[in-house]
């Protein structure tokens, strides 16, 4: 059964630092997606990873995915209080199946 | 309107009552799924479904039923409402395998 773990599960950080959350999930999967959810709204999709070694960025954020130690990680770059908000990992379980399973989710507070 | 629409938006019910939720997309997606989420847990997987009559379980389908005799309907029910079923329900859609998933503005259900 796939598990999929985020941590940290809170982070307060000052604006203009880096950091990074991670994603681990127990089994083989190839697929894996971030989302973003604003509080009290629904979710957005930030990246889409499909392959060992896949790296997307957008504007602060950079994903990437490592199969083979079956994490992903989420880059924040020069944080800014807009990125405040709660981050999803998603992983899709085996091969031929299409059951997105959700990590517990990163909720990031930026500090101005 | 275009989109993934749940309704209603908010409901409260008793203990024992059966409700329905709803879900309706307007992209022919092939892909439906729907989640719940609770504070600490994420967002859970009750039910997912590949097309028109194929529905399976997820990781917490027990007291809930699904059907999708259409493609853009994907109704979820609780037979028998409980306390224990208190919570946000999201119905998302995707166009395929690899492909994002968009996400509904979420029901909020509270059983009283």
């Amino acid at each position: 059964e796939l598990k999929v773990e985020q941590n940290p599960l809170f982070l307060s950080m000052q604006e203009g630092k880096n950091y990074t959350i991670y994603c681990n999930y127990s089994t083989t999967s190839d697929r894996l997606y971030w989302y973003r959810q604003d509080p009290g709204k629904s979710l957005e999709s930030l990246f889409v990873l499909l392959s060992n070694g896949a790296v997307k960025q957008e504007g602060r954020l950079m994903a990437s995915l490592d199969t083979k130690a079956r994490l992903s990680t989420l880059h924040i770059t020069a944080a800014v209080h807009d990125l405040s908000a709660t981050y999803f990992c998603a992983v899709e379980e085996s091969v031929g199946t299409y059951k997105y399973i959700f990590g517990t989710g990163t909720r990031l507070k930026v500090l101005a | 309107d275009a989109g993934i629409t749940q309704s209603p938006r908010y409901k409260i019910t008793e203990t024992g009552r059966q409700v329905t939720l709803m879900c309706h997309q307007t992209w022919s997606h092939s892909y439906m799924f729907w989640y719940r989420q609770d504070l600490g847990h994420g967002l859970r997987l009750i039910y997912y479904s590949a097309a028109a009559d194929i529905t399976d379980k997820g990781e917490v389908p027990d007291g809930y039923v699904v059907s999708r005799s259409k493609t853009e309907n994907f109704p979820l029910t609780l037979e028998s409402a409980t306390r224990s079923q208190t919570s946000v329900y999201f119905c998302a859609s995707s166009k395929g395998r690899g492909l994002e998933a968009f996400f509904g503005q979420g029901t909020r259900l509270t059983v009283v």
